[in-house]
């Protein structure tokens, strides 16, 4: 079964760090999304894209947040100066005609 | 805007009883209605999903869930839980069945069973 993949699984960064977090979607599929969880919290949407453009995104998603597709097959997003209050699980999900797919998640950890 | 609420922040349960996960949402019309389970260190894994029909609606695992539009609930049950089922539960509900309808997410139940 196709599946979302997300590369790195975990990721320790210093604050004010850039950092890119990757995810290769099901392919064919054409929306994609980033979503977060902070721990113990409840997963939030961060930014969802599609045609190459973003669709929609939330208040969270600010400047120091972008998204792009380089190529054909990965997703990525990019947190520019990393903030301790960055440090969450960010799942990246895929729209397959009916559900959206989850990946694994990185747990991204910011010091 | 929509949103979603999960009563119940842990359960415990003996293994072989029944289980029922709440879940209420807010929204104007139906909305579309998924329950999904992470286990520790994994992602998302889709359980179910309601979009319209039948409002009682049968997932992976041995789950199943009814959507009752009176109580504004989409509860997710399974007779007889496994030691495996140990996890936490979300539920989702999205405004649309298009590509770019976000989910949003209740705060999650964690499920714990005991021998």
């Amino acid at each position: 079964e196709p599946e979302v993949t997300q590369t790195p699984s975990h990721q320790v960064t210093q604050m004010g760090q850039e950092v890119i977090l990757r995810c290769v979607p099901i392919s064919n599929h054409l929306y994609f999304y980033w979503y977060r969880q902070i721990l113990g919290q409840k997963v939030e949407f961060l930014v969802s894209f599609y045609n190459n453009e973003i669709s929609e995104k939330s208040e969270i998603f600010d400047d120091q947040f972008s998204v792009e597709r380089p190529d054909g097959s990965n997703f990525t997003l990019k947190i520019r100066s990393t903030k301790l209050e960055d440090s969450a699980m960010y799942f990246c999900a895929c729209w397959g005609g009916e559900t959206q797919y989850f990946g694994p998640g990185t747990r991204l950890l910011v010091l | 805007a929509q949103s979603v609420t999960q009563p119940d922040i842990h359960i415990t349960v003996s293994e072989g009883a029944s289980l029922e996960l709440r879940c209420n949402y807010s929204y104007g019309a139906t909305p579309y209605l998924f329950w999904y389970v992470q286990s520790p260190g994994q992602g998302l894994q889709l359980l179910l999903k309601y979009f319209s029909g039948d409002t009682l609606v049968q997932g992976i695992k041995g789950f199943e869930a009814e959507f009752k539009r009176s109580q504004s609930s989409f509860n997710l049950r399974k007779p007889s839980v496994h030691w495996s089922d140990a996890a936490e539960y979300f539920c989702a509900v999205g405004l649309t069945n298009f590509g770019n309808e976000k989910l949003t997410f209740g705060t999650g139940t964690r499920l714990t069973i005991i021998p």
